[in-house]
């Protein structure tokens, strides 16, 4: 089975502009969780879809948002873009919305923004 | 808040060495919580824990959860070079999503 794919890998953007990424989940995979990565603040959780609805979401300003389709993949969407929404964004995938399950993580996306 | 702490922070150990890394959480509604290890690119799944005190094991590595005492070890036996990379430990919490809250990660250096 292929993994979580993540397009794309590496991105340069201006302060000001809007970006958007993508993320297409393990074959079968119906929830899609995106994470921001960076030195200072780690790991953190940013929104989750599941069956194209957002189930949750966490603390980050209205500028980010994100979308699911119906074939699971999903797009996250940065707009006015700051110097600090350079980090590496992760989006994992699980196979159900319940129970416990394993998320499984894509190889990331660098944004860099100048 | 939800908090997941990892101690060291920082570990340097000799190949051949055993090593614990330890995880405690303050959560509010515990779903599971999960090891990943992440060298310079995305997090690779170790372990997932549901239960106390059974162990997961696979190979040199060995994770057991306390939910009790709320916290959870990760241990690597006879070390490699390899094994040097980021450990994160991360819990999944129930709010009707697939949401991790992670710690900070324990930043593990193997010598020769």
């Amino acid at each position: 089975k292929a993994g979580v794919t993540q397009t794309p890998r590496y991105l340069i953007k201006t302060r000001g502009q809007q970006v958007t990424l993508s993320c297409s989940p393990i074959s079968g995979h119906r929830s899609v969780s995106w994470y921001q990565q960076t030195p200072g603040q780690g790991l953190q959780f940013l929104f989750e879809y599941f069956s194209e609805t957002q189930r949750n979401k966490g603390n980050f300003p209205g500028r980010f948002s994100g979308r699911q389709f119906s074939n699971s993949r999903s797009e996250m969407n940065v707009s006015t873009l700051e110097l600090g929404d350079s980090a590496l964004y992760l989006c994992a995938s699980s196979p159900t919305g319940q129970g416990a399950h394993e998320q499984y993580f894509g190889p990331g996306t660098r944004l860099t923004v100048t | 808040e939800d908090k997941v702490v990892q101690s060291p922070l920082s570990l340097v150990v000799h190949e051949g060495d055993t090593v614990t890394l330890n995880c405690s959480y303050e959560v509010t509604n515990f779903r599971s919580l999960l090891w990943y290890k992440q060298e310079k690119k995305a997090p690779t799944f170790l372990f997932m824990l549901t239960s106390s005190g059974i162990e997961k094991k696979s190979g040199r590595l060995s994770s057991i959860l306390d939910k009790k005492e709320l916290f959870s070890i990760l241990n690597i036996t006879a070390t490699q070079t390899g094994d040097s990379a980021v450990y994160l430990c991360a819990v999944s919490i129930i709010q009707g999503a697939q949401k991790l809250v992670f710690g900070q990660g324990t930043r593990l250096t193997i010598n020769p």
